[in-house]
């Protein structure tokens, strides 16, 4: 089936520690996005790709890398610098990107819930 | 910054009574309206879209009414069931050339009880 899966389901991080968040789909989709979720603030956009080997930073893109190298792939690093990373972290994807401008509808993936140890 | 602004942030519905949620945004550039159904521990699944140029879209029970003057929008669960007991978001975006980038309410929690 198409969709978008993200991995680990957990995942704990030290003080001091890069850990790297997957997201792939298999939805032939260009557009890639990350958020973080928090209780009681909604989804805040963490960074974006409209395309392969092109991103651009959200509203709270510190603390935080992506890379975007295959059109399935686009994996987050929540760097030490992110000093709050305890969130549920969602990738998705929409679009073809002849259609990016009639606003494609988002598809989510089940998220990868961060703690610190 | 955009904002979109959702309220209740939580609401109890009996069962087969009638969910209400409002939207209010402050963008006119703002040309897409989706809600997104979250349970816990899952990602936001897409329930229904709506376009600036309609003022209501139905799909089975749930509803979208638009209000473009008054620039809000709202979703109402017709005959609201327990299955239903989720978070709902509103959101916006537009085709302002920066991507599809949506902007997201902060959240309603729906408990329908028996």
């Amino acid at each position: 089936d198409g969709g978008i899966t993200q991995s680990p389901k957990y995942l704990f991080r030290k003080e001091g520690q890069n850990v790297t968040l997957s997201c792939e789909q298999n939805l032939n989709h260009d557009a890639m996005y990350w958020y973080r979720q928090d209780p009681g603030q909604g989804l805040r956009l963490i960074y974006y790709s409209q395309i392969v080997n092109d991103f651009q930073k959200g509203d709270i893109a510190e603390g935080y890398s992506v890379s975007r190298e295959k059109k399935e792939s686009f994996p987050l690093t929540v760097t030490s610098a992110q000093k709050n990373p305890t969130a549920f972290y969602l990738c998705a994807s929409s679009g073809t990107r002849r259609r990016l401008s009639s606003n494609q509808p988002q598809h989510f993936g089940d998220g990868t819930r961060l703690s610190i140890l | 910054q955009q904002q979109v602004k959702q309220s209740p942030q939580s609401l109890i519905v009996q069962k087969g009574g009638i969910s209400i949620i409002n939207c209010a945004y402050e963008n006119t550039a703002f040309d897409y309206f989706p809600w997104y159904q979250q349970f816990p521990g899952k990602g936001p699944a897409l329930l229904i879209a709506i376009r600036p140029d309609v003022s209501e879209k139905k799909e089975g029970r749930f509803t979208i009414s638009f209000n473009k003057s008054a620039k809000q929008f709202s979703l109402h669960i017709m005959d609201s069931q327990p299955g239903d007991s989720a978070t709902y978001f509103c959101a916006a975006s537009g085709a302002t050339g920066g991507g599809n980038k949506l902007t997201f309410g902060t959240g309603t929690q729906l408990k329908v009880e028996l």
